[in-house]
């Protein structure tokens, strides 16, 4: 069993430069989320979809887009990535969003 | 004023100790609390979820919420090496908010 599934594991990107981060989960939940993680200040939201079809944006979703590609996948765009995205992003889901969350092994961007 | 706060620690015990790692959150809504567990480089892990006053324990884990306090801790009976860690304090969400709300977390470390 998969669980939480995120690629890629480490990019390197420079300023302006797109990616998508790729996230799957196998656990048939509703709801998934975007966080990023950054020293001395916790897991962030960034976007958060209740369902498929629905996204909504979280507490820092500015320079990133997302698509709920069904329920199983959700993934996350920078378009013209900046130095300040440089940080650890995690994909997580759960069954909704009151029930416990589970993490997927994360991704380590570097803009430089 | 954060919305969930913990002291970042790091907080030394020696191994064999009782560690207590505490967390207030400003939402009087909030209705589900969790405990994360994260390893250096590693995605955070779920250790326990609390929804109602009181304790909850779990091995050598206990989780207590005081509701009317705003406050939930985390006691760790017999601490060993292997719970050296930062210990993520989560809220659930309110009708306002649409996911869990994480403090920076707690550096933990127990000494041989």
């Amino acid at each position: 069993n998969a669980g939480v599934t995120q690629t890629p594991k480490f990019q390197v990107l420079k300023t302006g430069q797109s990616m998508t981060l790729q996230c799957a989960q196998d656990m048939n939940h509703n709801s998934m989320y975007w966080y990023r993680q950054d020293p001395g200040m916790g897991l962030r939201l960034i976007y958060y979809s209740a369902s498929e079809g629905t996204t909504d944006k979280g507490e820092v979703p500015n320079g990133y887009n997302v698509s709920r590609l069904n329920k199983r996948e959700f993934s996350l765009r920078l378009e013209s990535a900046a130095p300040s995205q440089t940080s650890v992003y995690f994909c997580a889901s759960s069954i909704d969003r009151n029930t416990e969350a589970f993490f997927g092994q994360g991704t380590r961007l570097t803009v430089v | 004023q954060k919305e969930v706060e913990q002291n970042s620690g790091p907080l030394s015990v020696p191994e064999g100790a009782i560690a207590s790692l505490n967390c207030t959150y400003s939402d009087r809504g909030s209705q589900s609390f969790f405990w994360y567990r994260q390893y250096s480089g590693k995605s955070p892990e779920l250790i326990m979820f609390i929804y109602s006053n009181g304790d909850k324990e779990d091995g050598r884990f206990t989780a207590q919420l005081n509701k009317a306090s705003q406050y939930v801790s985390l006691l760790i009976r017999d601490s060993q090496p292997s719970d050296s860690a930062t210990y993520l304090c989560a809220v659930g969400p309110d009708t306002g908010r649409r996911a869990l709300t994480f403090g920076s977390g707690t550096r933990l470390q127990v000494q041989p």
